[in-house]
């Protein structure tokens, strides 16, 4: 089992609607969790942390976490063809370095 | 805003070369990572280091070894290059511990070993 998964995409999502990234992480001890954007050919860029149980708005986005199931999102609100990217979920573990998922390539359709 | 700087942008080596990557940030952070990326593998660690002079090993530091000289100054060294170190690499900062704010990354740095 991977420590840290996303489902890959594409993901095509109408410009306007609402995008929802998935990751799941084994590390039970993770206590910190990031989301990073990636544009084609560019470094990531971080855009959301999270760190309890519960939902966390920013602006268009949303990250939700339950580590219970192991389990946090992000939510992108009215879609903009500009969050066309790969998003990074990574997760904070015990041994206190972020572990990346392999990313899931959003594709916002105009 | 916490500037991370790598010295390159493009590179092409020779198998066999010995490359350094460079890698400056400019916030007085005390933690820096070495990191390549490829296709379907995602980010993979290879070297970090929590203070000057001190450096540990990542998921995949064979082939590689890094220099911290001074606080602001990360390098990896790829002592002979080869062509399975074709990658993209990202040099990246955390003020503090990384569950603390994460990380700040380099623009990367693309590695064509031919």
């Amino acid at each position: 089992q991977k420590e840290v998964e996303q489902n890959s995409g594409p993901l095509s999502v109408p410009e306007g609607a609402i995008a929802s990234l998935n990751c799941t992480y084994s590390d039970r001890v993770s206590q910190s969790f990031f989301w990073y954007r990636q544009y084609s050919g560019k470094s990531p860029e971080l855009i959301m942390s999270i760190y309890s149980n519960g939902d966390k708005e920013d602006g268009r986005f949303t990250a939700q976490l339950n580590k219970a199931s192991q389990y946090v999102s992000l939510l992108i609100r009215d879609s903009q063809p500009s969050d066309s990217a790969t998003y990074l979920c990574a997760p904070s573990g015990g041994n206190e370095k972020l572990t990346f998922g392999t990313g899931t390539r959003l594709t916002i359709i105009p | 805003d916490v500037k991370v700087t790598q010295s390159s942008r493009y590179l092409v080596k020779r198998t066999g070369e010995k490359v350094f990557l460079e890698c400056v940030q400019d916030m007085d952070h005390e933690n820096m990572f070495w990191y390549r990326q490829d296709p379907g593998l995602g980010l993979r660690l290879i070297y970090f280091s929590y203070d000057v002079k001190m450096k540990e090993k990542g998921d995949i530091p064979e082939g590689y070894s890094v220099s911290r000289e001074k606080k602001e100054r990360f390098s990896l060294i790829l002592e002979s290059a080869s062509t399975n170190q074709t990658s993209m690499y990202l040099c990246a900062s955390s003020l503090d511990l990384p569950g603390n704010y994460g990380y700040t990354f380099g623009s990367g740095t693309r590695l064509t070993v031919v």
